[in-house]
């Protein structure tokens, strides 16, 4: 069974840094592109930064451009997200998902880890 | 890196069909890669992909629910309706410039 489970999010102050990880199982990891998705409170998905399968292509949204950094370990079958410069507007419910079809078909995602940026 | 544009809210009777648009542009839904998908998203859950590469069902999901594309919009349409079709749903689509992928606005069905 294909699992993704997120972690790392939590409270950090404007202008702080995170790093959210993501263990995936139950597939080979090192064959897929990977996503993040996030979903501030209440509103809808917004597509934020994905990863080619061996790291050589990463692409992001225009808003964390400089700001996140994707990575991934395939050795640990597991994706990352730096946050740093964190502003209130990147509160959000962080997804992890799975690019089945290399075409932005996410058929597997993670149950989300909160970020919340708040003073 | 604009939102693809979605009706805020389509609804339809048990039984009926209804269809969702999602209007974009030339470099993203109207470009030639055909990367649309359709994602629903039940209060609380995990999106769900419905429809991938504009039409394509994943294993799994009913055959009421299918996509097309027309120019820069694509479509979801959904066929006998169902209470449990009753979700907020999602287009999304490859952007070439900038390369990226970039999600709709939303769309809530509400089966009355």
């Amino acid at each position: 069974e294909v699992q993704l489970v997120e972690s790392g999010g939590g409270l950090v102050q404007p202008g702080g840094s995170l790093r959210l990880s993501c263990a995936a199982s139950g597939f080979t990891f090192s064959n897929f592109w990977m996503t993040w998705v996030r979903q501030a409170p209440g509103k809808g998905l917004e597509w934020v930064a994905n990863i080619k399968q061996d790291a050589s292509a990463k692409y992001y949204v225009d808003s964390v451009q400089g700001r996140f950094t994707i990575s991934r370990d395939n050795a640990k079958n597991s994706l990352y997200l730096q946050m740093s410069s964190l502003r209130a507007e990147d509160t959000a419910l962080y997804y992890c998902a799975r690019d089945h079809y290399a075409s932005g078909s996410y058929d597997s995602w993670g149950q989300g880890t909160l970020v919340t940026v708040s003073s | 890196q604009s939102a693809l544009t979605q009706p805020a809210s389509v609804s339809g009777s048990p039984g009926q069909s209804i269809t969702i648009s999602c209007t974009g542009t030339s470099s993203d839904v109207g470009v030639a890669y055909n990367y649309v998908s359709w994602y629903q998203q039940q209060p609380g859950k995990v999106p769900k992909l419905m429809i991938y590469n504009v039409s394509y069902r994943p294993s799994g999901v009913s055959n009421r629910f299918s996509g097309s594309k027309s120019g820069n919009t694509a479509f979801l349409s959904i066929s006998g309706l169902q209470a449990e079709d009753e979700a907020d749903y999602y287009c999304s689509s490859y952007s070439s410039s900038p390369l990226a992928y970039v999600f709709g606005t939303g769309t809530k069905v509400t089966v009355l």
